[in-house]
């Protein structure tokens, strides 16, 4: 099994650019969500889906979109690239939020310059 | 505010010392309890998970944690450090909702 895989793994925006994070597993896993993890801060929740057509906010959602129309793709979108997104972006995937194991992709380094 | 607090941002130790890092959350009620590593350039990986039962856990590559609930704390131990233990280790709760709530992180340097 492939797990959690994240693609670009590296890419670089200018401010104002719009693009998408990919995110996919391959486990069957209802529970995905989308991190950002900064320098000092830990990761901090963008946005978290617990099944296929249902969305919610974290602890940090603004500048980005996500939908679910399948069990297994979660992307994220950054509408309008801002350089307060520069971060490192990691997705993840579990059975339930509450109780399970968290897996997580290799993650996405993005610069916005 | 339900929140996770790791107080230890820099840990830099010798082999063979023994570790101690600490993790306390706010939230009286139910909560699971995780703790996670990343090796330098990789993604996070569970170390254990406590839910319930013995509050003494033990983990991967020799790791534990004890839960003491007074104290609201789940703090991760490893008796002999090794070099290949210079990570960034995570604490992360779960307060009975559909979210995961990270620490901001301890950086741990083992100096061989």
């Amino acid at each position: 099994n492939a797990g959690v895989t994240q693609t670009p793994k590296f890419q670089v925006l200018k401010t104002g650019q719009s693009m998408t994070l990919q995110c996919a597993q391959d486990m069957n896993h209802e529970y995905m969500s989308w991190y950002r993890q900064d320098p000092g801060m830990g990761l901090r929740l963008i946005h978290y889906s617990v099944g296929a057509g249902i969305t919610d906010q974290g602890e940090v959602p603004n500048g980005y979109n996500v939908s679910r129309s399948t069990t297994e793709d979660f992307p994220l979108r950054l509408l309008s690239a801002a350089p307060s997104q520069t971060s490192v972006y990691f997705c993840a995937s579990s059975y339930a939020p509450m109780n399970t194991e968290a897996f997580f992709g290799q993650g996405t380094r993005l610069t916005v310059v | 505010a339900q929140s996770v607090s790791q107080h230890n941002h820099h840990v830099i130790l010798s082999e063979a010392a023994s570790l101690e890092l600490g993790c306390n959350y706010s939230y009286g009620g139910t909560v699971n309890l995780f703790w996670y590593v990343q090796y330098p350039g990789q993604h996070l990986q569970l170390l254990l998970k406590y839910f319930s039962g013995d509050p003494l856990v033990k983990g991967i590559k020799g790791f534990e944690a004890e839960f003491i609930k007074s104290k609201f704390s789940f703090n991760l131990r490893k008796p002999s450090v090794q070099w290949s233990d210079t990570a960034e280790y995570f604490c992360a709760v779960n307060f009975g909702n559909e979210k995961l709530t990270f620490g901001t992180g301890t950086r741990l340097t083992i100096i061989p």
